[in-house]
């Protein structure tokens, strides 16, 4: 069963807003992941924040994670049209233990 | 850098034939790789992780004699869906994990396999 849970499961908003998922997850991790996926192709990866950390940046991107309520939340400023994609949110227990993918958000910018 | 290959990104098939996918990793060492299967509008489902010279660890209810899988080197892994019903047709994605950051998973870009 798919640890992750990511919310919404799907979000539509305006070129320019932000957009705004949520991930929780159900058991101790070391490190949580975010990734994206453009219709029928692989994932690529966004962005790793590990359990000790509070929030981490990556150009456009903003990543939190409480681990006391095991969440996370992915936040995409200044969204662009190129953002439409799936983001799956993956969390692992580090090391070479397997991650495990959350249902996903699946994200519309309409230009 | 860190760039995984996946062949064929696209596989139609009749039924009871064997396909074989492959997935490289073409400027870095895997020591482990990932087979997943995705449906359509639905998360990654493991299905089981290979490692170098070893036997694939397979995920619950993955039938082993079913898709077989290869891993002989540190930069190729391969599936083979044996004797493919229309059930197996989906979207199938290797991932690989480097020896220096094991964190980080890096993708292929998924073979759709069609089961006619």
């Amino acid at each position: 069963s798919q640890q992750g849970e990511e919310d919404p499961q799907a979000l539509s908003i305006q070129e320019g807003e932000n957009a705004t998922m949520n991930c929780s997850y159900k058991t101790s991790i070391n490190n949580l992941q975010w990734y994206r996926q453009n219709s029928g192709r692989g994932l690529v990866h966004l962005i790793l924040i590990r359990s000790n950390e509070r929030e981490k940046h990556s150009g456009r991107l903003r990543v939190t994670l409480d681990t006391s309520k095991k969440s996370s939340s992915l936040l995409i400023t200044a969204s662009r049209a190129a953002d439409t994609a799936s983001y799956f949110c993956a969390s692992s227990p580090g090391g070479y233990q397997k991650v495990t993918f959350g249902i996903g958000t699946k994200l519309q910018v309409i230009p | 850098g860190a760039v995984v290959s996946q062949h064929p990104s696209w596989v139609i098939c009749k039924s009871g034939t064997s396909v074989k996918i492959e997935c490289r990793s073409l400027d870095f060492q895997a020591t482990t790789m990932f087979w997943y299967r995705q449906f359509p509008k639905q998360s990654l489902m493991l299905m089981a992780t290979s490692n170098e010279g070893s036997k694939a660890t397979y995920e619950q209810g993955v039938e082993k004699d079913k898709f077989l899988i290869n891993h002989a080197s540190l930069t190729l892994s391969t599936l083979t869906v044996t004797s493919a019903h229309p059930e197996d047709s989906s979207f199938y994605i290797c991932s690989a994990r480097s020896q220096g950051f094991v964190d980080i998973q890096y993708f292929g870009a998924g073979t759709r396999l069609s089961v006619l």
